[in-house]
């Protein structure tokens, strides 16, 4: 069974940092592209970067572009966001999305979500 | 603004059809499968439809995926209370090296 289960969310304060992980499980992780997605509370889903299986590409949305780094790491079966310089409007639930089993982008199985809160 | 267009909702009857569109270009949809996801409040995306109109185990078969174009819809045939939720259509943007998806349409069964 495909699971994926996110960490690392918490409130922050405008300008800081943190670093979201998520733990992956139920698939051969190293043949999947993987996916950051985002919601902000009301709003739809927005995407937020990809990584192909074998980190050789790695694609950023304009929204937290220069402001993020995508990794992953396979002995841990484990993809992870790093996040600076954090707005009040990157405040929504971040979530973990594995790629297509064609090799695409487009998310399959998504984790349950991680909150992040920007606010003073 | 989304990549991807969609209707914010529709609604139908119990026991109606109803067709939620997704329209894009040919540099998403038009060369690209698309995804249909099913959200509950609180809950995560789960996969409805990949591939433009397959099922994932588990999915009945009221709902079904069509691509035309650069035009995709996704049709619910006898409409349940408990499919009440936001229905997103993603796929893959060539030109914008990106993830897309429709801005999502919420469907209220009367």
């Amino acid at each position: 069974e495909v699971q994926l289960v996110e960490s690392g969310g918490g409130l922050v304060k405008p300008g800081g940092s943190l670093r979201l992980s998520c733990l992956a499980s139920g698939f051969t992780f190293n043949r999947y592209s993987m996916n950051w997605v985002r919601q902000a509370p009301g709003k739809g889903l927005e995407w937020v970067s990809s990584i192909s299986g074998s980190s050789n590409f790695i694609y950023y949305g304009d929204s937290l572009k220069g402001r993020i780094t995508t990794s992953r790491d396979t002995a841990k079966n484990s993809l992870y966001l790093q996040m600076d310089s954090l707005r009040p409007d990157d405040t929504a639930v971040y979530y973990c999305a594995r790629g297509s089993s064609l090799g695409t982008y487009t998310p399959d199985y998504w984790g349950q979500g991680t909150l992040v809160t920007v606010s003073s | 603004q989304s990549v991807l267009t969609q209707p914010p909702s529709v609604s139908a009857a119990p026991g109606q059809r109803v067709t939620i569109s997704c329209s894009g270009s040919s540099s998403n949809i038009g060369n690209n499968f698309v995804s249909w996801y099913q959200q509950f409040p609180g809950a995560a995306p789960k996969l409805l439809i990949f591939e433009n109109d397959k099922r994932p185990s588990g999915i009945p078969d009221r709902f079904t995926g069509s691509k035309s174009g650069t035009s995709a819809a996704l049709g619910i045939t006898g409409l349940q209370t408990g499919d009440e939720a936001d229905y997103y259509c993603g796929t893959w943007d060539n030109s914008l090296s990106a993830v897309v998806f429709g801005g999502g349409t919420k469907l209220t069964v009367l």
